[in-house]
C-alpha cells in the first residue's frame, strides 16, 4: 500500500463547478502538506501549503487537511478551463524530511 | 529571476548509449533534486543533494545511474547504458532551506529509449 493515494481520474467538470480533488494518506506523522499543479508538458508548481490541521484559502482555491481521517482535500471555485491540469498532492514529516507524493489527478474543466 | 533550467528539453536515443542530463537550479538554492515520472509510477526522487553533497540516492534505481552536482549552479544526471524502460519525463528541482519550503522544477527531459 502506497503511503499516499490519489485517484488519478481524469475528473472532469463543467465550467464554473466546485471541484473537490482529495489525498489519502497513511502515515499519521506527516504535517506538511502541499498541494502541485501540474500543467502539460511542464514541471509541477506550488500551489497550495498547509501545516497540520486545518483550512487555507487562497483566492479561488481551498486546502483543507483532517489529520484525524488522514485525508486532504483541494477545492476550487468557479473553475475555468485554465485550470485545467493534473494536481499532485505531497506531504513531509517535518523539514528535515522529504515529500512523499501522490500519483497526481488529472482535471479537466469544459468550457 | 529564472526559474530552473534543464537541458535538453527532448532526447531520443537507441538503446545502450549513454545519455546525460542536465540541470541548473536556481541561483541561492541550497537543495536540488532529481525526479523521473511515469504514467505507472507518477513522480519519483531518484537523488538529492544539499550543499552540492549528495544526501540521499536510494531512488536511483540502478548502477547505471548516477548524479553528480560539480557546483551550486549544475547538476547532470547520467544513465549509461541505457534501455526502454529508462523512457520518461525527467525533472530537475530546487529549493532554499528545510523542507517546508516549495520547491521550484524545470520544465523536464523527456527521455525515448529506443
Amino acid at each position: 500500500q502506497k503511503e499516499v493515494e490519489q485517484d488519478p481520474g481524469p475528473l472532469s467538470v463543467p465550467e464554473g463547478a466546485i471541484v473537490s480533488l482529495n489525498c489519502t494518506y497513511s502515515n499519521s506523522a506527516f504535517q506538511y502538506f502541499m498541494w502541485y499543479r501540474q500543467y502539460s508538458r511542464k514541471g509541477p508548481e506550488l500551489l497550495m501549503y498547509t501545516y497540520s490541521s486545518g483550512n487555507k484559502e487562497d483566492g479561488r482555491f481551498t486546502a483543507q487537511v483532517d489529520k484525524s481521517s488522514k485525508y486532504i482535500s483541494l477545492f476550487i471555485r468557479d473553475s475555468q478551463p485554465s485550470d485545467s491540469a493534473t494536481y499532485l498532492c505531497a506531504m513531509s514529516k517535518g523539514s528535515n524530511y522529504q515529500l512523499i507524493w501522490g500519483a497526481g489527478t488529472k482535471l479537466i474543466i469544459k468550457p | 529571476d529564472a526559474g530552473v533550467i534543464q537541458s535538453p528539453r527532448h532526447e531520443v536515443t537507441e538503446m545502450g548509449q549513454e545519455v546525460t542530463l542536465r540541470c541548473k537550479p536556481i541561483s541561492g538554492h541550497d537543495y536540488l533534486f532529481w525526479y523521473r515520472q511515469t504514467m505507472m509510477r507518477g513522480l519519483e526522487l531518484l537523488i538529492y543533494f544539499n550543499n552540492n553533497v549528495p544526501i540521499d540516492d536510494s531512488g536511483m534505481p540502478e548502477d547505471r545511474f548516477s548524479a553528480k552536482m560539480p557546483n551550486a549552479s549544475f547538476s547532470t544526471l547520467k544513465i549509461q547504458p541505457s534501455e526502454p524502460r529508462d523512457s520518461a519525463v525527467y525533472f530537475c528541482a530546487s529549493r532554499y532551506g528545510q523542507g517546508n519550503q516549495p520547491q521550484h522544477f524545470g520544465d523536464g527531459t523527456r527521455l525515448s529509449i529506443l
